[in-house]
């Protein structure tokens, strides 16, 4: 089993959707995660941080985490074809030099 | 902020040849480099952890004499493909981390393709 399950998709939404991207993981020692997108060809763009449980939002995305089921998600409102990315669930553990355990990605196209 | 920069992003060499990739935090200064490879519609996968002035620390699997690393600053590290072969072709991506939770900052990339 891996560390962290992600669902590669991939994954065709109307422009203006709500996408719901996520990931499960087995490792309770995780405490930060992140969202990362990345275009193809271009290394991955941080989205969203989130340090254990709850909710963030920055503008049109939404981070959420429930560390009792292991398991976060990120959601997108109001999609737009400019959303059409690689999106990638990341978590390390508490460290001095964090490591990242990546998901396997997401890929999400939003049609116009 | 929280820029970090790769060069070349492509590159194109010979079979034998070695290659330098240069990774570069423009705007902080980095505590941790890390250098990932990653192959088509794959995620990352982690090679080696380097902090400025010391050895690298590579991930199982990954031959260090194969792949150098040398973190010469805060803001600077390169990965060197020795003798590089047509396996070794993919993209090469550095991250950089800064900040109390050391979150990770990627550079955009490096294209390697060995002939």
């Amino acid at each position: 089993q891996k560390e962290v399950e992600q669902d590669p998709g991939p994954l065709s939404v109307p422009e203006g959707a709500i996408v719901s991207l996520n990931c499960t993981y087995s490792n309770s020692a995780f405490q930060y995660f992140m969202w990362y997108r990345q275009y193809s060809r271009k290394g991955p763009e941080l989205l969203m941080y989130t340090y254990s449980s709850g909710n963030k939002e920055d503008g049109r995305f939404t981070a959420q985490v429930d560390k009792s089921s292991k398991y976060i998600s990120l959601f997108i409102r109001d999609s737009q074809p400019s959303d059409s990315a690689t999106y990638l669930c990341a978590m390390s553990s508490s460290g001095s030099a964090r490591q990242l355990t990546f998901g396997s990605g997401t890929q999400l196209t939003v049609l116009p | 902020g929280a820029v970090v920069s790769q060069h070349p992003s492509r590159v194109i060499c010979k079979s034998g040849t070695s290659v330098k990739i240069e990774c570069r935090s423009l705007d902080f200064q980095a505590t941790t480099m890390f250098w990932y490879r990653q192959f088509p519609k794959k995620s990352l996968m982690l090679m080696a952890t380097s902090n400025e002035g010391s050895k690298a620390t590579y991930e199982q699997g990954v031959e260090k004499d194969k792949f150098l690393i040398n973190h010469a600053s805060l803001t600077l590290s390169t990965l060197t493909v020795t003798s590089a072969h047509p396996e070794d072709s993919s993209f090469y991506i550095c991250s950089a981390s800064r900040g109390r939770h050391n979150e990770q900052f990627f550079g955009p990339g490096t294209r390697l393709t060995v002939l």
